[in-house]
């Protein structure tokens, strides 16, 4: 059967509100990196990326954030709404090549209205 | 936009029965085509990546034998899980890319397979 389910972090925000979600990546030689939302039962769908000549990045009331020193990147998402209830998930990849994306541990938002 | 299909969207068998799920780019051309597996609360873990004509790289840890992988044109791309047995009960997801940047790629719905 399935592997016993290891528990998501949960982040609870109030409808609303700004939400931040953080991720830690894995190879220093990835420079290019990409959020993910997965809502139940459906496939990844891309929200936003940031190359590593780059620390910020915005969108449409989305930002990345990527602090390679630490190896870490962070999805702001502004006025958190019902419909960004998902699991979010950051990915690492290089550029050209088409080289893998390779994700990391996922964050599941809840949005409390 | 571009959009990636998987054909079926979920598949109940036996154990020790064979299951093929389809994976196509519907609005455009991908060389190469990724395979996922993603187990409940887990993250996406790649299975394979598929070139067009050519034979499958595989991920460490995965069977090439069992997890068989075929690219035949620049729009569709097989995985067929043979003799699945309980434990290949996940959500396989397959993810199309247009092009070598990884902005041109293109994830499909999913297809939850039960093995009985």
């Amino acid at each position: 059967g399935e592997s016993v389910g290891l528990h998501l972090p949960t982040l609870s925000v109030q409808e609303g509100d700004n939400s931040i979600i953080n991720c830690a990546y894995s190879n220093s030689a990835s420079d290019y990196f990409i959020w993910y939302k997965q809502e139940s039962g459906k496939g990844p769908q891309f929200i936003i990326d940031i190359r590593s000549n780059m620390d910020k990045r915005q969108g449409q009331r989305v930002t990345v954030l990527l602090n390679k020193t630490v190896k870490h990147l962070s999805l702001q998402i502004a006025a958190t709404q019902p419909g960004d209830s998902a699991v979010y998930f950051c990915a690492e990849t290089l550029v050209g090549g088409y080289q893998k994306v390779t994700f990391g541990t996922g964050t599941k938002l809840q949005v409390i209205p | 936009g571009a959009v990636v299909s998987q054909h079926p969207s979920w598949v109940i068998c036996k154990s020790g029965t064979s299951v093929k799920i389809e994976c196509r780019s519907l609005d455009f051309q991908a060389t190469t085509m990724f395979w996922y597996r993603q187990f409940p609360k887990q993250s996406l873990m790649l299975m394979a990546t598929s070139n067009e004509g050519s034979k499958a790289t595989y991920e460490q840890g995965v069977e090439k034998d069992k997890f068989l992988i075929n690219h035949a044109s620049l729009t569709l791309s097989t995985l067929t899980v043979t003799s699945a047995h309980p434990e290949d009960s996940s959500f396989y997801i397959c993810s199309a890319r247009e092009g070598p940047q990884p902005d041109t790629q293109y994830f499909g719905p999913g297809t939850r397979l039960t093995v009985l």
